[in-house]
């Protein structure tokens, strides 16, 4: 148990439909970060927020958006969605700038 | 942009047969490497970080050393429980978030 909680582990919805993924990080950790993995692109950098400020952003797209919360817990929206969207979603947590990223299990979308 | 190529894909092993799996990379200034391993249905768990080239790391059956051009994960007489898939990320100097870029993974597969 890496100690990174993600709800809801499974998600079925349908195109254009818009739905929010959500993660409690390690205790003590005040870096989250949003991965996408899908099977034909690895995991995927999104976006990073450090003590409720975004501090970086990947490949993530205008439909997608995300946010921490003073209590460091974090949500990504991901709206419009399409079949592409169909992948499974990772949160990490760390400390600060280590590398050694703590993963939840993943929240796997699947839009029809 | 930053790039990371593994390789094999994939890798039947016998159990006991040693082996090797290849990380190359292309980053502007390394901070660090990164081996992780994931579980079907689970997100990736840390093994280790490497800094500079001639760096080691022991883990079990597992040894991880790195170049100024690639890393390999050395395998020595591995059990059916080390399959997996090993992914391999790169963390760049000039990295605002300190995220990390992963590799495609190599799916390791050990069959007693």
């Amino acid at each position: 148990d890496s100690g990174v909680t993600q709800t809801p582990k499974h998600l079925i919805t349908a195109t254009g439909q818009r739905v929010t993924l959500r993660c409690s990080p390690r205790s003590g950790d005040l870096s989250v970060y949003w991965y996408q993995q899908s099977l034909d692109q690895g995991l995927q950098f999104l976006i990073q927020y450090y003590n409720g400020e975004e501090r970086a952003k990947g490949n993530i797209l205008e439909r997608f958006s995300a946010q921490q919360f003073p209590d460091l817990h974090s949500e990504l929206n991901l709206s419009s969605l399409e079949l592409g969207d169909s992948a499974l979603y990772f949160c990490a947590s760390t400390v600060g700038g280590t590398g050694e990223l703590f993963f939840g299990e993943g929240s796997r979308l699947t839009v029809l | 942009e930053d790039q990371v190529t593994q390789s094999p894909e994939a890798l039947r092993l016998q159990e006991g047969e040693s082996s090797s799996l290849n990380c190359s990379y292309t980053v502007s200034g390394l901070r660090g490497l990164f081996w992780y391993r994931q579980d079907p249905g689970k997100g990736p768990e840390f093994l280790f970080t490497l800094y500079s080239a001639g760096e080691e790391k022991e883990k079990e059956r597992l040894k991880a050393t790195l170049t100024k051009k690639e890393s390999f994960l050395h395998i020595t007489a591995p059990k059916p429980e080390d399959s997996a898939t090993y992914l391999c990320a790169v963390q760049a100097e000039n990295n605002a978030g300190n995220m990390l870029t992963f590799g495609g993974g190599t799916r390791l597969m050990v069959k007693p």
